[in-house]
């Protein structure tokens, strides 16, 4: 069954360092996302891409962070001059999209959890 | 900001009892989301329920979505300890048309004993 995939699964860096975390998203798919989740709170949305350009994005993705899918399979999130408060795990997802129901069901990858100490 | 509010947040019951777990908001999706996440790893679909007095079946897993599309609960039956885990309702608001983003609630802790 085909899957969303990430690396790395465990990253650690120090705090001002840039880190790019990668995501392989269902080979179909037409929609990707980035979501993450801090230890113990809920998953937050940060930023969904279409068509190779962002189509919404959450007041947490700001200008330290960008998306890019630099070729027809990776897609990736770079977080510049990290920050302890960006320790958090961080999941991929796409969707296929089905716009004449509106189901826009999203598959999450395994996870990247971010250490910045 | 469209809210989900999952009740009740922890629940441990022992094997073979029924439970339910309730989604609720007080914003329309159109659709609504359900997934399992087990500790350090990511949120695994179950079901998507789409039509307002939707109900869904996997197994021993019923998934209902409220008329209004505001609600939806996810009942068990028979619960086992291969249910144990953190149960996710996710939508997409009505409003959102661009991204698709789903707003997640904050789970439901479910301990199944044997």
């Amino acid at each position: 069954e085909p899957e969303v995939t990430q690396t790395p699964s465990h990253q650690v860096t120090q705090m001002g360092q840039e880190v790019i975390l990668r995501c392989v998203p269902i080979s179909n798919h037409l929609y990707f996302y980035w979501y993450r989740q801090i230890l113990g709170q809920k998953v937050e949305f940060l930023v969904s891409f279409y068509n190779n350009e962002i189509s919404e994005k959450s007041e947490i993705f700001d200008d330290q962070f960008s998306v890019e899918r630099p070729d027809g399979s990776n897609f990736t999130l770079k977080i510049r001059s990290t920050k302890l408060e960006d320790s958090a795990m961080y999941f991929c997802a796409s969707s296929e999209g089905d716009p004449g129901t509106g189901a826009y069901e999203q598959y999450f990858g395994p996870g990247t959890r971010l250490t910045v100490t | 900001t469209q809210l989900l509010e999952q009740s009740p947040q922890f629940l441990s019951i022992q094997e073979g009892e029924n439970l339910t777990v309730y989604c609720n908001s007080s914003s329309v999706f159109s659709s609504l989301q359900w997934y399992r996440q087990e500790p350090g790893e990511g949120p695994v679909l179950l079901v998507t329920v789409v039509t307002g007095g939707e109900v869904k079946k996997l197994k021993r897993l019923t998934f209902q979505f409220g008329d209004a599309r505001k609600d939806s609960s996810l009942h068990i039956t028979a619960a086992q300890p291969g249910d144990t885990g953190l149960y996710l309702c996710a939508g997409v608001p009505i409003d959102n048309n661009a991204g698709n983003m789903l707003t997640f609630g904050g789970g439901t802790r479910l301990m199944v004993k044997p």
